[in-house]
């Protein structure tokens, strides 16, 4: 089946400084690809839609200056969470639409935040 | 706006057990809906995929069920092991193609 990768899976920071996490598809290409966070024991909240060579599109209540999201090329996208803060630490977990036979999309292994 | 509900939120059945975990959305203008594992700490495992045109989907022990005019479905695991303990996510997604997640089970299988 399709693969999504993230990276880093986990990473610490300090506040004040930006952590940049990659989203790839491994073997397929994406159009469309989208970013959850999840806080402790919540479920998944949509933060935003990515879509290649254009400007991602936030969801009610999500910075768009704080969390910069870039998708350059059809198998990456970035998220890059600016000026991180402690209420930022999450997991964020990225997801890439496939438009086969049957249109699903992929989920990555999230990436652990945490900002100190 | 496109919610999703689980019921119940923890669920703890002994080993052997059959069970059912329930899903429920406002909107049934749905394009598909997916059911996840995710395990503490970890990313989503989907389950099963479930399009809109149909009624259920099965793989091995669990078996997903969709009534779309009412808004529900539902997740059934036969013969419950202990590696079955996780939390599962049930999402559903419109012709945006963007996933509403519901609130998750949180189930524990004891040996």
């Amino acid at each position: 089946g399709a693969v999504v990768s993230q990276h880093p899976s986990w990473v610490i920071c300090k506040s004040g400084t930006s952590v940049k996490i990659e989203c790839r598809s491994l073997d397929f290409q994406a159009t469309t690809m989208f970013w959850y966070r999840q806080f402790p024991k919540q479920s998944l909240m949509l933060m935003a839609t990515s879509n290649e060579g254009s400007k991602a599109t936030y969801e009610q209540g999500v910075e768009k200056d704080k969390f910069l999201i870039n998708h350059a090329s059809l198998t990456l996208s970035t998220l890059t969470v600016t000026s991180a803060h402690p209420e930022d630490s999450s997991f964020y977990i990225c997801s890439a639409r496939t438009s086969g036979s049957i249109d699903t999309q992929y989920f990555g292994p999230g990436t652990r935040l945490t900002v100190l | 706006k496109q919610e999703v509900t689980q019921i119940p939120a923890a669920l703890s059945v002994p080993e052997g057990e059959n069970l059912v975990l329930n899903c429920s959305f406002t909107d049934s203008a749905i394009y598909n809906l997916q059911w996840f594992r995710q395990d503490p700490g970890k990313g989503l495992t989907s389950l099963l995929l479930i399009q809109s045109s149909q009624r259920e989907q099965t793989s091995g022990r669990l078996n997903a069920s969709l009534d779309k005019s009412s808004g529900r479905s539902t997740l059934y695991i036969a013969a419950s092991q202990p590696g079955d303990s996780a939390t599962y996510l049930c999402a559903v997604s419109s012709g945006t193609y963007k996933y509403i997640f519901g609130t998750g089970t949180r189930l524990k299988v004891l040996a």
